[in-house]
């Protein structure tokens, strides 16, 4: 079945530790996002890619960091700098980019707590 | 900048009881608004996608409409697995979705 992984399901920070989500598609979706979520706020974007080695940030991309070297893959690296990462992280994908009207299609999220 | 307010914030129904979900937009050039279903420690599931004020969709006990400035989320005769948080975004002309904040709905047998 087509799909969105993003693995780990749960993870820990340690201070001054850098960590990484994975996130893989199948889907042959173009368009690939980094949602961030916490209780009571909307879903705001970390940072999106249209295309492979190609990505631009989103709205608040302060102390993460990603990288889009497949088509099929969108990493995202929670650096040291960002001070408050404990939240839920969800990966979404769709046809096209943003610009357009095909909807967002999500995976099953990484809830990352600080140690 | 495109805005989005869901209500109520949390809505309680005894199975069977019919209700609708509201979605108020403001958005530069509407292309497009979806629902999403979002159950716990979950990502959202795409339920419906509205292009246009008067369109409909249906899905099982769901129907989304919408109108220029808003878009409803019925319920018929809703079962306890309906429970879930219901979502609504819009895509605008900013190039981005913006997503509200969520109608949280729980179902009692």
């Amino acid at each position: 079945d087509g799909g969105i992984t993003q693995s780990p399901k749960y993870l820990f920070r340690k201070e001054g530790q850098n960590v990484t989500l994975s996130c893989e598609q199948n889907l042959n979706h173009d368009a690939m996002y980094w949602y961030r979520q916490d209780p009571g706020q909307g879903l705001r974007l970390i940072y999106y890619s249209q295309i492979v080695n190609d990505f631009q940030k989103g709205d608040i991309a302060e102390g993460y960091s990603v990288s889009r070297e497949k088509k099929e893959s969108f990493p995202l690296t929670v650096t040291s700098a960002q001070k408050n990462p404990t939240a839920f992280y969800l990966c979404a994908s769709s046809v096209e980019g943003p610009q357009a009207h095909q909807p967002q299609h999500f995976g099953d999220g990484t809830r990352l707590s600080i140690l | 900048e495109d805005q989005v307010t869901q209500s109520p914030e949390a809505l309680r129904l005894q199975e069977g009881e019919s209700s609708s979900l509201n979605c108020s937009y403001t958005v530069s050039g509407l292309r497009g608004l979806f629902w999403y279903r979002q159950d716990p420690g979950k990502g959202p599931e795409f339920l419906f996608t509205l292009y246009s004020a008067g369109e409909e969709k249906e899905k099982e006990r769901l129907k989304a409409t919408l109108t220029k400035k808003e878009s409803f989320l019925h319920i018929t005769a809703p079962k306890p697995e309906d429970s879930a948080t219901y979502l609504c975004a819009v895509s605008g002309g900013y190039q981005k979705v913006t997503f509200g904040t969520g109608t949280k709905l729980q179902v009692i047998p």
